[in-house]
């Protein structure tokens, strides 16, 4: 079962900052925090990950509380094509991890 | 770079008829997962697998489901006798080493089953 706790949706204006939270109070030690999205009928894409410090590339940003319970995907200037699925997902950095998705957060970005 | 490439894109079958769904990595990957998407519904992870080895089929049905990855070609997905209930999309993902590297995912196959 997945250990993360998403909004079911949520809108966002284009061009404005889409903030997604999650909340994963039991996340233990040595989980990481990854983010992927789906959109509709793709398969899932990557966008970020992080363990306990902010991350920033070119797609988003993450910031993760310090007690690490929850986190919040940002997408600074959102567009049209950031519409998606986006998941919250732990992981353990070892040999056998897969990918544990819940539901998610339905982003919708209107004009 | 060629990205994950999975056929065919879609696949009808009748009850009780065989589903072989394809699963090519990208270049230098040599571990690949499959997901489980039913409808309305997140994906769900079936079986991981590196080069002629299972390491995780956890979220294989128990039966008609087995997956394959050869030392040359891609890897399989097959179910036998198929039913309803199989109708989903199908996800492959590759990576290039286990221990939480990225995983890339192919564009799915839609199996519908008659």
């Amino acid at each position: 079962d997945a250990k993360t706790t998403q909004p079911t949706s949520m809108d966002c204006a284009e061009g404005r900052a889409a903030n997604l939270p999650c909340n994963h109070s039991t996340i233990s030690g040595n989980e990481y925090v990854y983010w992927y999205r789906q959109i509709h009928s793709q398969g899932p894409q990557y966008i970020i990950h992080g363990l306990k410090n902010n991350e920033t590339n070119e797609m988003a940003s993450l910031i993760i509380t310090e007690d690490r319970k929850s986190s919040t995907l940002i997408l600074p200037h959102a567009t049209l094509r950031d519409t998606a699925v986006y998941y919250c997902i732990l992981r353990l950095r070892k040999d056998t991890d897969k990918l544990i998705f819940g539901t998610g957060t339905r982003l919708q970005v209107f004009p | 770079n060629a990205g994950v490439m999975q056929n065919p894109r879609h696949l009808v079958r009748r009850r009780g008829q065989e589903a072989r769904l394809r699963c090519s990595p990208m270049k230098g990957h040599s571990h690949v997962y499959w997901y489980r998407q039913l409808p309305e519904e997140g994906l769900k992870f079936m079986v991981y697998l590196q080069k002629e080895n299972i390491i995780d089929e956890s979220g294989m049905p128990k039966e008609r489901f087995s997956a394959e990855f050869p030392k040359e070609g891609p890897s399989i997905l097959r179910i036998q006798q198929v039913v309803r209930g199989d109708s989903a999309a199908y996800f492959c993902a590759s990576s290039l080493t286990g221990a939480g590297n990225e995983q890339f995912f192919g564009p799915g196959t839609r199996l519908t089953v008659l």
